[in-house]
């Protein structure tokens, strides 16, 4: 099955600096992949989100790369804010049809801190 | 526009009695899937169901675990005779259809063991 690697676990950034968390993927079918943010005592928000067909996705302060050949996706954060602050989680998924349950199987995380 | 809603939100059993945790997946969807987060970790799959059907319970220990999600009413993770191991949070997802990958999660059931 499908297992994903995620680095740093902790990752400490002054406020208004960029961060940036990688994930690393097995499963070369997988074709969707998931960003999570999770705050403490809630349920995980998806926050971005990245197809095989495309290589860069883009959403105001937050980014996805994704490179197929090398099996892994990096998250990137720019000019951070305290509320930024957080757990982040990447994911996959295989999506087509056929493909089963359509599952996500998760990193474990990296928890962010945003120094003011 | 209500999302995911779980409930209980923090449920306490002693070892050996039996827990149910709800879901309520947001209005439109009929796509319903469980997760367990342990202290720490990242999400771990465990069942996926459509409207009263198990689709896919790959994940889902072989004892002590079902799961449905009736015609009618919310879905249900059952957990009988629990044990502390048990002891974690469980988040429940929704998507709208199964060419939507999104999956939009709840705020989660923490269930102590003690």
């Amino acid at each position: 099955g499908e297992n994903v690697e995620q680095h740093p676990s902790t990752l400490s950034v002054q406020e208004g600096d960029s961060a940036v968390i990688k994930c690393t993927y097995s499963d070369s079918a997988s074709n969707y992949f998931p960003w999570y943010k999770q705050e403490l005592g809630k349920g995980p928000q998806l926050i971005i989100d990245i197809r095989s067909n495309v290589g860069e996705k883009k959403d105001q302060r937050i980014a996805v790369t994704l490179n197929k050949t090398a099996k892994h996706f990096s998250l990137h954060i720019t000019e951070t804010q305290p509320e930024d602050s957080a757990v982040y989680f990447c994911a996959a998924s295989l999506t087509s049809s056929g493909a089963g349950s359509y599952q996500l199987t998760f990193g474990k995380g990296t928890k962010l801190s945003v120094i003011p | 526009n209500a999302g995911v809603m779980q409930n209980p939100r923090h449920l306490v059993r002693r070892r050996g009695q039996e827990a149910r945790l709800r879901c309520s997946p947001m209005k439109g969807h009929s796509h319903v899937y469980w997760y367990r987060q342990l202290p720490e970790e990242g999400l771990k799959f465990m069942v996926y169901l459509q409207k009263e059907n198990i689709i896919d319970e790959s994940g889902m220990p072989k004892e002590r675990f079902s799961a449905e999600f009736p015609k009618e009413g919310p879905s249900i993770l059952r957990i009988q005779q629990v044990v502390r191991g048990d002891s974690a949070a469980y988040f429940c997802a929704s998507s709208p259809r199964l060419e939507f990958d999104g999956q939009f999660f709840g705020p989660g059931t923490r269930l102590t063991v003690l």
